[in-house]
């Protein structure tokens, strides 16, 4: 059983579009996060969410907005795709937000390329 | 803000040999957590070995372990006995240990084994 799942697992659009990509934990898990990597595997956190409310945005343009509809799931909605946008986009939960005193369980991350 | 060094952008090991991975960083806390990730070609992210500040006792996990040099803010990884599967990016973490769980990541090692 996949412990955190994402789905697409590649995506690739245009300039100006809409998208979204899911994340779902079955770990029993309070807390959810959205890490980006960039092209130099550069890896920095954007959100976390704690019982389905947001602890951690990270100074991320308003453009992407984080949905929590329930503990297991945290989705990100990206509006108005720019070129920079492109990166691999990584869900991990935790048991809580407690500071790492539980391993955070990524998953198998979306690769996104805006054309 | 704390910040999180890898001076080795890449490193290589031949196979059964050991191997060290250099991590700095940068805090002014006292209690925090630190970890070492795993992500080979497949992209998923792999936790590999976590040490709490507060133990002075080097943590293990099989064929890795960690020098941990709290006075000198450094967390060396290393492997022993290296092989063909060790080969992935590794990167450096830290975790405050407050009450928002985020991993601050290093830019990262490539580690490649040869045979």
């Amino acid at each position: 059983d996949t412990a955190v799942s994402q789905t697409p697992k590649y995506l690739v659009t245009q300039m100006g579009n809409d998208k979204s990509i899911k994340c779902e934990q079955n770990l029993g898990h309070d807390t959810m996060y959205w890490y980006k990597q960039d092209s130099k595997k550069f890896l920095k956190i954007m959100f976390s969410y704690n019982n389905k409310e947001l602890i951690i945005n990270e100074t991320v343009p308003n453009r992407f907005s984080p949905k929590s509809p329930d503990k297991a799931h945290l989705n990100l909605h990206i509006n108005s795709l720019e070129l920079g946008d492109s990166a691999v986009y990584f869900c991990a939960s935790s048991q809580d937000i407690s500071g790492g005193r539980y391993e955070q369980f990524f998953g198998p991350g979306t690769r996104l390329t805006v054309l | 803000a704390q910040t999180v060094t890898q001076s080795q952008p890449e490193m290589s090991v031949q196979e059964a040999e050991t191997v060290t991975l250099s991590c700095t960083y940068d805090t002014s806390e006292s209690d925090y957590y630190l970890f070492w990730y795993k992500q080979p070609p497949s992209r998923q992210m792999i936790l590999v070995i976590r040490q709490e500040a507060y133990k002075q006792q080097n943590a293990t996990e099989n064929r890795f372990s960690v020098n941990f040099q709290k006075a000198a803010k450094s967390f060396s990884l290393k492997i022993s006995d290296s092989q063909l599967g060790d080969a992935a990016m590794y990167f450096c973490a830290y975790d405050s240990g407050g009450s928002n769980y985020k991993l601050t990541f290093g830019k990262g090692t490539l580690l490649t084994v040869n045979p």
